[in-house]
């Protein structure tokens, strides 16, 4: 069974400072991988995804995630936090390529706080 | 373009009161579903809708029906509220490509239940 597990629901980090967000996943096939962001009183919205294509994938905003099959992770990375990032985080995990995401199974979240 | 709306944006219902949420897309995606943000429990699934005039259930069905009208428009009713169904729900949509293809969400009903 699938599964994801985002290490920290609260991470606290300083304006300039690396942005490190965790995701570990179980899957028994080769997997879509998502991070999404909420903003404040907003919906969610893509930041990136891996569909296969290349290990290392760029989102929006400077962020991007490297996929590490032995590891089982998909962290969350941005060299360089702006007041801006603060907001939810979420990473998602899917085995279905059916076109549908009712098999989308969703981590917890992590709170990001960019402290000036 | 707007994107995905739902209406309204807050409710307050009384505990037994019914409610219907709107949810509109204007991207001609097949797929569309509700799903509730609570905390710490993260996204949950409670219906979904593959294309028009499908329907089938998610992870917390119970208590909530959903009617696909047509292509853009996907609804969800609650028959009679109660104090767990406080959340905030989130309607997505999605289209059909090869491969997945990531969810278009809303900004959100906030929903109290008193």
């Amino acid at each position: 069974a699938q599964s994801v597990t985002q290490l920290g629901s609260h991470v606290s980090v300083s304006e300039g400072a690396l942005v490190l967000l965790r995701c570990n996943y179980s899957s028994s096939v080769p997997p879509y991988l998502f991070w999404y962001v909420q903003y404040p009183n907003q919906g969610l919205q893509l930041l990136l995804k891996y569909t296969s294509a290349a290990t290392l994938v760029k989102g929006i905003n400077g962020f991007e995630a490297e996929f590490k099959k032995s590891e089982t992770s998909f962290h969350l990375t941005k060299p360089s936090a702006h007041m801006s990032d603060a907001a939810e985080y979420f990473c998602a995990v899917s085995d279905d390529n059916a076109g549908n995401n009712r098999k989308l199974i969703w981590g917890l979240g992590t709170s990001l706080a960019v402290n000036p | 373009n707007a994107g995905v709306t739902q209406t309204p944006k807050f409710q307050v219902l009384k505990t037994g009161q019914s409610m219907t949420l709107q949810c509109a897309q204007d991207m001609n995606h097949n797929s569309m579903y509700w799903y509730r943000q609570d905390p710490g429990m993260g996204l949950r699934l409670i219906y979904y809708s593959a294309s028009e005039g499908t329907t089938d259930k998610g992870e917390v069905p119970n208590g909530y029906n959903v009617s696909r009208l047509n292509k853009r428009e996907f609804s969800l009713r609650l028959e009679s509220a109660a104090p767990s169904q406080t959340s905030v729900y989130f309607c997505a949509s999605s289209e059909a490509l090869p491969g997945l293809s990531h969810l278009h969400f809303g900004n959100g009903t906030r929903l109290t239940v008193t």
